[in-house]
C-alpha cells in the first residue's frame, strides 16, 4: 500500500499561471480532503470530496480555486491565475471513514 | 467555533528528557483527537488517535491522554532522542462536523545530543 500519493512534490508557477495539484488516496479510501498550510501557520481545511461529489467546500476561496475527484483517476486541486499569496504547502488526506486520516507528503507551491 | 491551541510553540531539550506537549480545545464536542508529527519540508505522520470515549493511547515511547471535559490533551514523550526533533501537531475532529480536522499551530521540538 503506497499510502496517499501527491504530485508534484514541488511546483513553481509565475503569477497568472494555473497550478494543478494531484492526489491519489490510499487504496480503498473513498474520502479525500485538501488542506493548506501557509508559512508559519497551521493547516486549514479547504475541501472534502467523495467520488464525483464535492461534500464540503467551505474552506475553499470563492474564486480561482476548484477541486474534483473523478470516478477514475486522482483528485485534482486547481488554482487559476495564481498570486504570490497562494504560495503554501497543500496537503491531501484520505480516509476510509472518519476514523482516522492519512496524509500525503504535500505539494509545495511557490509563486514567483 | 472550535479553536485548538498548542503550548509551548517551541521547545529545546537535551537528549534523554521526558517531555509533555500540551493541546487545548475550546469545544468538548469532539469525535476524536489525533497527534501528528511533521518533519521540515515533509508531510504529516499520524502518531496517535484517541476516540472521544477513550482516555489515552500509547505507542512505544509516546503516550497521549485526553480529558474531553476540560478540553485538554497531552502528548508525553519518554526518553527523548534527537530523532524526535520535529513539529508536533494536534488536531480535533468535531462531532458536529466530521468533514474537517481542526489543527493547532504545533509545537516545534528540538532534542539536542
Amino acid at each position: 500500500n503506497a499510502g496517499v500519493m501527491q504530485n508534484p512534490r514541488h511546483l513553481v508557477r509565475r503569477r497568472g499561471q494555473e497550478a494543478r495539484l494531484r492526489c491519489s488516496p490510499m487504496k480503498g479510501h473513498s474520502h479525500v480532503y485538501w488542506y493548506r498550510q501557509l508559512p508559519e501557520e497551521g493547516l486549514k481545511f479547504m475541501v472534502y470530496l467523495q467520488k464525483e461529489n464535492i461534500i464540503d467546500e467551505s474552506g475553499m476561496p470563492k474564486e480561482r480555486f476548484s477541486a474534483e475527484f473523478p470516478k477514475e483517476g486522482p483528485s485534482i486541486l486547481r488554482i487559476q491565475q495564481v498570486v504570490r499569496g497562494d504560495s503554501a504547502a497543500y496537503f491531501c488526506a484520505s480516509s476510509l471513514d472518519s476514523y482516522g486520516y492519512t496524509f500525503g507528503s504535500g505539494t509545495r507551491l511557490t509563486v514567483v | 467555533k472550535q479553536e485548538v491551541t498548542q503550548i509551548p510553540a517551541a521547545l529545546s531539550v537535551p537528549e534523554g528528557e521526558n517531555l509533555v506537549l500540551n493541546c487545548s480545545f475550546t469545544d468538548s464536542a469532539i469525535y476524536n483527537l489525533q497527534w501528528f508529527r511533521q518533519d521540515p519540508g515533509k508531510g504529516l505522520t499520524s502518531l496517535l488517535l484517541i476516540q472521544s470515549s477513550q482516555r489515552e493511547q500509547t505507542s512505544g515511547r509516546l503516550n497521549a491522554s485526553l480529558d474531553k471535559s476540560s478540553g485538554r490533551s497531552t502528548l508525553y514523550i519518554a526518553a527523548s532522542q534527537p530523532g524526535d526533533s520535529a513539529t508536533y501537531l494536534c488536531a480535533v475532529l468535531p462531532s458536529y462536523n466530521t468533514d474537517k480536522l481542526i489543527f493547532g499551530t504545533g509545537t516545534r521540538l528540538q532534542v539536542f545530543p
